[in-house]
């Protein structure tokens, strides 16, 4: 079955403790991108990927980094977590950039992150 | 400034009523996308339109490109339907989304 899965779930933590969000996809997509979802904010992009080793910056990069070492992991980084980074986040892949043949994307679950 | 505006926001219903939910943007397109937010879980992609009019089962959902505006209409509501509608200008400009409560 095609997916994104997104590890973990759900995680309430500290200020300050290292945290990493896993994001993996099994549909050989060369786009992935990281957004968070605040109330009245609608989803905002972080950063994005258009391939292994190619990253650029979202509208909100501040307090995260990503990699992208392989083609189908995506994996979202807090170094030093802190309370506005409390939301909801979405990874997302489609095989080509939104915008690039309006291939739709494929959406995670979504994390639930609670910074303390 | 957000470049994708919902209406409304809230949207309360019984069920099979007719429901409609628009989206306006100011630039231009090359594809609207309607997404559909679960409770809990996660989001999925309903329609991609670029012009005209599509439909999939009981969701339809229209575009006028002159006017900038689409719309994502309901028929025959179901207490299942109730999410949150999300549209997207080019799947980088996301609205706020509308929330939908169909109530049996």
């Amino acid at each position: 079955e095609a997916q994104v899965t997104q590890n973990p779930r759900y995680l309430i933590t500290v200020t300050g403790k290292k945290l990493t969000v896993t994001c993996s996809q099994n549909m050989n997509h060369e786009y992935m991108s990281w957004y968070r979802q605040d109330p009245g904010l609608g989803l905002r992009q972080i950063y994005y990927s258009m391939n292994v080793e190619v990253t650029d910056k979202g509208d909100v990069p501040e307090g995260y980094k990503v990699s992208r070492k392989e083609k189908r992991n995506f994996p979202l980084i807090l170094e030093s977590p802190s309370p506005n980074q409390t939301s909801l986040y979405f990874c997302a892949s489609s095989l080509y950039p939104p915008g690039w043949g309006n291939q739709p994307q494929h959406f995670g679950d979504g994390t639930r992150l609670s910074i303390l | 400034k957000n470049e994708v505006e919902q209406s409304p926001q809230n949207l309360t219903a019984q069920e099979g009523e007719f429901i409609t939910i628009n989206c306006s943007y100011s630039v231009g397109i090359s594809a609207l996308h309607w997404l559909q937010q679960h409770p809990g879980g996660g989001i999925v992609s309903l329609f991609m339109l670029s012009s005209g009019k599509k439909k999939h089962g009981r969701l339809i959902a229209t575009i006028n490109i002159q006017e900038k505006h689409s719309s994502l209409h309901i028929t025959a509501s179901h207490p299942r339907d109730s999410a949150v509608y999300i549209c997207a200008r080019n799947q980088f400009y996301f609205g706020t989304g509308t929330s939908l409560t169909v109530i049996p």
